[in-house]
């Protein structure tokens, strides 16, 4: 069974740090490219960064480049989300996701697994 | 960046009737070299994360009732619910995965009338 753990929310000073993970369980982690998608409390989802099977290639919405970073640990089947320098508007529940396998070399696809999320709220 | 954009913001339809929701892309998500089109729709329960329903914009994931089907292709897609639930309440959601930031529509809340 394919399971994704978000961990590592919580309430954090404007200005102030914090790291996500996402334990991931049941598939073949190294395989896969992975996701970051929030949303605010009453809103919907907005994406926020993906990295490739193996990390050497990330992306990330323009709200969050440069202060945000994605990162992986395939021996521990583990995603990370390292936020710094949080505003109020990145206060959300944070959701990892996986990204379906890529087919053909078709590398953009669906998102077809997600964690519960973890909820940040950055708030003074 | 690509902008979606759903119609109607929220829908109520009775037990058993169709419901039908819009999804216009600001630019083509259909990728000519493998006539794919990068369009995926979600279900959101209250107190849920998303599910995927649809993916390449007329797939239907694995264990989604078949009264769930998707259409359309390059700027203007649909989802159907053929025949709705009670369980079918939720907010639904498109998104393109054509290239990043990938980007959702702002979801289209659906109810029972």
């Amino acid at each position: 069974e394919v399971q994704l753990v978000e961990s590592g929310g919580g309430l954090v000073q404007p200005g102030g740090s914090l790291r996500l993970s996402c334990v991931t369980s049941g598939f073949t982690f190294s395989s896969y490219w992975m996701h970051w998608v929030r949303q605010a409390p009453g809103k919907g989802l907005v994406w926020v960064s993906r990295i490739n099977s193996d990390g050497s290639s990330t992306n990330y919405a323009d709200s969050v480049k440069g202060r945000f970073s994605i990162s992986r640990d395939n021996a521990k089947n583990t995603l990370f989300l390292q936020m710094n320098s949080l505003r109020a508007e990145d206060t959300a529940v944070y959701y990892c996701a996986r990204a379906a396998a890529a087919v053909r070399g078709v590398i953009n696809t669906a998102l077809d697994y997600w964690g519960q999320g973890t909820l940040v709220t950055v708030s003074s | 960046d690509i902008v979606m954009t759903q119609s109607p913001d929220s829908l109520a339809v009775s037990l058993g009737e169709r419901a039908t929701i819009n999804c216009k892309s600001s630019q083509n998500v259909l990728y000519s070299v493998n006539n794919k089109n990068y369009l995926a729709w979600y279900q959101q329960k209250p107190g849920q994360p998303p599910n995927l329903l649809i993916y390449w914009a007329s797939t239907r994931e694995s264990g989604v009732p078949d009264r769930f089907s998707g259409s359309g292709s390059g700027t203007d897609f649909t989802l159907t619910i053929s025949s709705l639930q009670a369980e079918d309440v939720a907010v639904y959601y498109c998104q393109q995965y054509y290239n990043t930031p990938y980007s959702f529509g702002q979801g289209t809340k659906l109810e029972i009338k």
